[in-house]
């Protein structure tokens, strides 16, 4: 079956650092790949989508990477701010429109 | 511009009772979902629609009906609440099939 799996450590980081956090999968072959912040208590938001024939995609502080050979995408956030500290979530569509979300990792800056 | 408008924002249930969260979006969207939300297990699929009188079934459809009349509204029916159904449910919309969904804040629902 379909599986989606995020850091399932929490990760804490010193303001100003780049955050890392890993999304891969298995048994899937997504056309399209999301990520998105959630904060608690809210619904999550929309960040960024890249497409299975790119690469990378960057979006101010964001960086995203999709590699279709490792199944594996990467979100950096650059130059870390404590607003950054959130739970985000990889979200994993193919043309059928179904989008499967990992459960997410929760990120923390401290200042 | 109010987005996608979830009500009630929280609910408690009976077991056997029967209800309907209701979603609505304003931003003209022909796609839009419903998730629940459990702690450790991510945001999993309910049902979905592509447009006005189309509907799906997602990943987790037993337990849920919906409809799709309009194009603005997308409500989720509970047809007989039981404990395993006590979750977080989020409404999303998106103007294309791959586009990036936007999410209402949730109805944080309990069955006893």
């Amino acid at each position: 079956s379909q599986k989606i799996e995020q850091n399932s450590e929490a990760l804490n980081i010193q303001e100003g650092k780049t955050a890392t956090l890993t999304c891969n999968y298995t048994n899937y072959s997504p056309a399209y790949l999301q990520w998105y912040r959630q904060d608690p208590g809210r619904g999550p938001v929309f960040l960024l989508l890249i497409r299975e024939n790119e690469k990378e995609k960057r979006k101010e502080r964001l960086k995203v990477t999709f590699d279709t050979t490792l199944k594996q995408s990467l979100f950096h956030v650059t130059a870390s701010q404590p607003a950054d500290s959130a739970t985000y979530l990889c979200a994993l569509s193919s043309n059928d429109y179904k989008l499967s979300f990992g459960a997410g990792t929760t990120v923390t800056v401290r200042a | 511009n109010a987005g996608v408008t979830q009500t009630p924002k929280f609910q408690v249930l009976k077991t056997g009772q029967s209800m309907t969260l209701q979603c609505a979006q304003d931003m003209n969207h022909e796609y839009m979902s419903w998730y629940r939300q459990d702690p450790g297990m991510g945001l999993r699929l309910i049902h979905y629609s592509v447009g006005a009188g189309i509907t799906d079934q997602g990943e987790v459809p037993n337990g849920y009906n919906v409809s799709r009349s309009t194009t603005e509204d997308f409500p989720l029916r509970l047809l007989s609440a039981a404990p395993s159904q006590t979750s977080v449910y989020f409404c999303a919309s998106s103007y294309s099939k791959q586009g990036g969904y936007t999410f209402g804040s949730g109805t944080r629902l309990t069955v006893v």
